[in-house]
Order: C-alpha cells, then sequence, then structure tokens
C-alpha cells in the first residue's frame, strides 16, 4: 500500500498565482486533514473532512480552499498565493478521527515569492 | 484556542541516556499522542493515550496521561542514533475530536 500520497513535493509560486496541492489515500479511510508546518512550529490544521462531500474549517482555514468529491482525494486549493502561505503542508488520514492515530504524508514544500 | 506548551525546545544528549519531554495544556484533552517526525517525512505515530492516568509503553518509549488530562511525558529510555528526530506531543478534544492541536517540537540530537 501507498499510504497516503502528496503531490508535488516541492513548488515555488509567484504571489498571486494559484494552486492546487494533490493529497490522495489507498486505505479506504474516511478522514482526511491537511495541516501546515511552519518553521519551528507545531503542525496547524487547515480543513479537514469525515467523507466524500463533507469538509469543515480547522484552525487556519482562511486563504485555503478544499473538496471530497471521493473518499480517496482531499486536495488543497490555494487561489491567490502569498508570502504568509510559504511553509511545509501535510495532508493526512485516518480510520475513525484521531482516537486510531492519524497516517501522515511526506509533505509538500511551498514557497511563495 | 487550546494552546499546547512542549519543553524542551531541544536536546543533545548521549547515545545510552534516558530522555524526558513533556507537554502541557491550558485545557483538558481526551486523548495525548505523540509523534516522530523524521527530516522530509511526515510525522509518524509513536504512542496514544486514551485514558487520564494511563501510562503505556511501545519499546524503549514510555508515555502517561496526566491525571489532571492537561499534560503528558514521553520518555525514551537508552537512546540510540536512530532516535534522532522531531518529537510532537499532540492532543484532541473535548470538543472537537477532528481537531487535533499539536505542540511545537522537542528536537532531538544524539551524539553516538
Amino acid at each position: 500500500n501507498a499510504g497516503v500520497t502528496q503531490t508535488p513535493k516541492f513548488r515555488i509560486l509567484k504571489i498571486g498565482q494559484s494552486m492546487t496541492l494533490q493529497c490522495t489515500q489507498d486505505m479506504n479511510h474516511n478522514y482526511m486533514y491537511w495541516y501546515r508546518q511552519d518553521p519551528g512550529m507545531g503542525l496547524k490544521l487547515i480543513y479537514y473532512s469525515v467523507g466524500a462531500g463533507i469538509t469543515d474549517k480547522g484552525e487556519v482555514p482562511n486563504g485555503y480552499n478544499v473538496s471530497r468529491s471521493t473518499t480517496e482525494d482531499f486536495p488543497l486549493r490555494l487561489e491567490l498565493a502569498a508570502p504568509s502561505q510559504t511553509s511545509v503542508y501535510f495532508c493526512a488520514s485516518s480510520q475513525q478521527g484521531i482516537n486510531y492515530g492519524y497516517t501522515f504524508g511526506s509533505g509538500t514544500r511551498l514557497t511563495v515569492v | 484556542g487550546q494552546q499546547l506548551n512542549q519543553s524542551p525546545q531541544s536536546m543533545f544528549i548521549q547515545e545510552g541516556e534516558d530522555v524526558s519531554m513533556n507537554c502541557t495544556s491550558s485545557s483538558i484533552f481526551n486523548t495525548w499522542l505523540w509523534y516522530k517526525q523524521d527530516p522530509g517525512e511526515g510525522p509518524v505515530l509513536l504512542i496514544a493515550l486514551y485514558k487520564a492516568g494511563e501510562l503505556t509503553s511501545n519499546g524503549r518509549l514510555t508515555a502517561q496521561f496526566g491525571i489532571t488530562r492537561k499534560d503528558s511525558f514521553l520518555n525514551i529510555s537508552a537512546s540510540i542514533p536512530s532516535d534522532v528526530g522531531i518529537y510532537f506531543c499532540a492532543g484532541q478534544g473535548p470538543y472537537n475530536n477532528n481537531d487535533m492541536r499539536f505542540g511545537a517540537g522537542t528536537r532531538l540530537t544524539v551524539k553516538p
């Protein structure tokens, strides 16, 4: 099993550009999450989804959008990239929420210049 | 929102030494978890704790869920070079089980 796969691994964006960070999991997990990790900081929750067609905001949702049309995929969209969105982004999934622990992808390092 | 304070920020130890790190919160959690992150990778779950007072071991790792539900510690015994990495505590609940909060991490360096 591949687990949680994130693409791309690295990306440089110019201010105002848009992009989609892809996340897919092959474990049939219902729950999926997007986190960002800034240097020297813990992970902060951007958005999460408890199943296909259902999404909800986390701690830091501003500037991002998500969709969950299938169980496997949970893309994260940046519409107007800003330098404050320079970060490492992690996607995660779990079977039934946190009590089962999360499986994380290996991250996407995004730089906005 | 709930804030987690993790300490120490970093540790430099000799191989074979024991390590202790802890996490405190201003409010209670239902679940405490400890993750390890290697460079260029996502965090990997080490231990999950579900009940106040619970003490759980996973090999050389031992973690406890504080009786007040506002703190947790992780101990690593007889450290080895592959223990190097960043260790994160994380707490969940009590109101939204889907909003897991992370500490800022403890960066562990083990000198052979």
